[in-house]
């Protein structure tokens, strides 16, 4: 059985940093590329980045770029999103999704509630 | 510039059909989409892609009231026989080189 499990929610304030992350399982992690999608409250999706774990060749979303970084531990079959420096406007849902042969997305992540407030 | 574009709102008595719509801008009218259903408080699931010639495959377990078709720069999603969980927000995808593109979703209201 396919899984994306996402790690738990996260209170932080605004300036710290986050790292949430997303293992996969139930197929071969190198095989399928894995994006990063926000969800703020009560809005549409918004995609953030991919990663192919086979060589981490990422590529960015316009409004994404330089503010987040994705990365990948392939020995663990593991995705991770990165802040160094939150803010407010970082509150939301993420949600990690797997792509077949590169392009549709297949199989979501249950999602993880980052809530960003001092 | 890649952009997919779907109306906010669509609703439909239990059991008839409703017709969901996702426009591909201009110059992509070729591109592939896929479909994924939101329901309430529940995180997205994929229910199929279509092709630019109408073929469709679905993911496990999507029950055959839901198909799709393509015409031109238009992708479409058809539920037939609406049943109350079908009440749920849908939205189109689509991929270029180095993108991902979402449309801005449907919310479907059963009657």
């Amino acid at each position: 059985e396919v899984q994306l499990m996402q790690s738990g929610a996260e209170v932080k304030k605004p300036g710290e940093s986050l790292k949430i992350s997303c293992k996969g399982s139930g197929y071969s992690f190198t095989d399928y590329w894995i994006s990063w999608v926000r969800q703020m409250p009560g809005k549409g999706l918004e995609w953030m980045g991919r990663i192919d774990p086979s060589d981490s060749y990422i590529d960015y979303g316009p409004s994404f770029q330089g503010h987040v970084t994705i990365s990948t531990a392939k020995s663990i079959s593991t995705a991770y999103l990165q802040w160094s420096s939150l803010k407010a406007s970082d509150t939301g849902m993420y949600f990690c999704v797997r792509h077949v042969n590169g392009d549709h997305i297949d199989f979501w992540g249950q999602g993880t509630l980052v809530t960003v407030s001092s | 510039q890649l952009v997919l574009t779907q109306s906010p709102s669509a609703s439909a008595s239990l059991g008839a059909s409703v017709t969901l719509t996702c426009t591909l801008s201009s110059g992509h009218s070729r591109y592939a989409i896929a479909w994924h259903q939101q329901q309430p408080e529940k995180g997205p699931r994929y229910l199929m892609k279509i092709g630019s010639d109408g073929r469709h495959n679905k993911g496990d377990g999507i029950p055959d009231r839901f198909s799709g078709s393509s015409s031109g720069a238009e992708r479409y999603l058809t539920i037939s026989s609406l049943q109350s969980e079908d009440e749920a927000d849908y939205y189109c995808q689509t991929w270029g080189t180095g993108i991902q593109v979402f449309g801005g979703g449907t919310k479907v209201t059963v009657l």
